[in-house]
């Protein structure tokens, strides 16, 4: 149990164009998720929280502008990342809240932009 | 949350126990320990958590000092795919969206050799 997915796991696009990757938990619900931002080296610093039907809120320094997200449902949130460019390239992982209070991580996506 | 300090890395032996400490001398009393370990280009995966008592499940034990203020991991018979990076990190319980965030330091890097 406990299931988190991320689709694509590996995107790699040109420079200006936007990119949509969805989190979805397969085996539970989930009315928070979180997607977080790592690149090489570093550690997982968190982007976003994402409650099911309302607007997600952005840490400190994230544009809500550039990074939509969007939770329609208690089993999918997405986070599309517009007019993308080379410095938005890094692994964004998305994770899941269960009812147990504990948090489930996808396995993460790959943004390479050219 | 209170902040947690690990070393930054560790080796083990393949099959010997693993110990990895995890000081968070400002916890309150009503944040959980968490463990996650995170392998290379992959998501977190949950491992243990614990409040004031030792834990155990089928991946690792956690022992709580009696003051709260440090734990360890101890995953029992280390293999070459236990090689991962280790995050201790301290939460308060949940009570709101808010008070789920995971916030991820450096974590300790594990290394198990043949």
């Amino acid at each position: 149990g406990a299931v988190v997915s991320q689709h694509p796991s590996r995107v790699i696009c040109k420079s200006g164009t936007s990119v949509k990757i969805e989190c979805r938990s397969l085996d539970f619900q989930a009315t928070t998720m979180f997607w977080y931002r790592q690149f090489p080296k570093k550690s997982l610093m968190l982007m976003a929280t994402s409650n099911e039907g309302s607007k997600a809120t952005y840490e400190q320094g994230v544009e809500k502008d550039k990074f939509l997200i969007n939770h329609a449902s208690l089993t999918l949130s997405t986070l599309t990342v517009t007019s993308a460019h080379p410095e938005d390239s890094s692994f964004y992982i998305c994770s899941a809240n269960m009812a147990t209070d504990t948090q489930y991580f996808g396995p993460g996506t790959r943004l390479t932009v050219l | 949350d209170a902040k947690t300090t690990q070393p930054p890395s560790m080796d083990c032996a393949e099959g010997r126990a693993a110990n990895l400490p995890c000081n968070h001398s400002t916890i309150s009393g009503n944040e959980y320990v968490y463990w996650y370990r995170q392998i290379h280009s992959q998501g977190p995966q949950y491992i243990i958590h614990g409040l004031k008592n030792n834990e155990t499940n089928e991946m690792a034990s956690l022992i709580i000092t009696e003051d709260r203020k440090s734990s360890t991991l101890i995953l029992p018979h280390a293999t070459l795919r236990d090689t991962a990076v280790y995050y201790c990190i301290v939460r308060v319980a949940g009570s709101g969206a808010g008070s789920y965030q995971l916030t991820f330091g450096k974590g300790t890097k594990l290394s198990v050799i043949p």
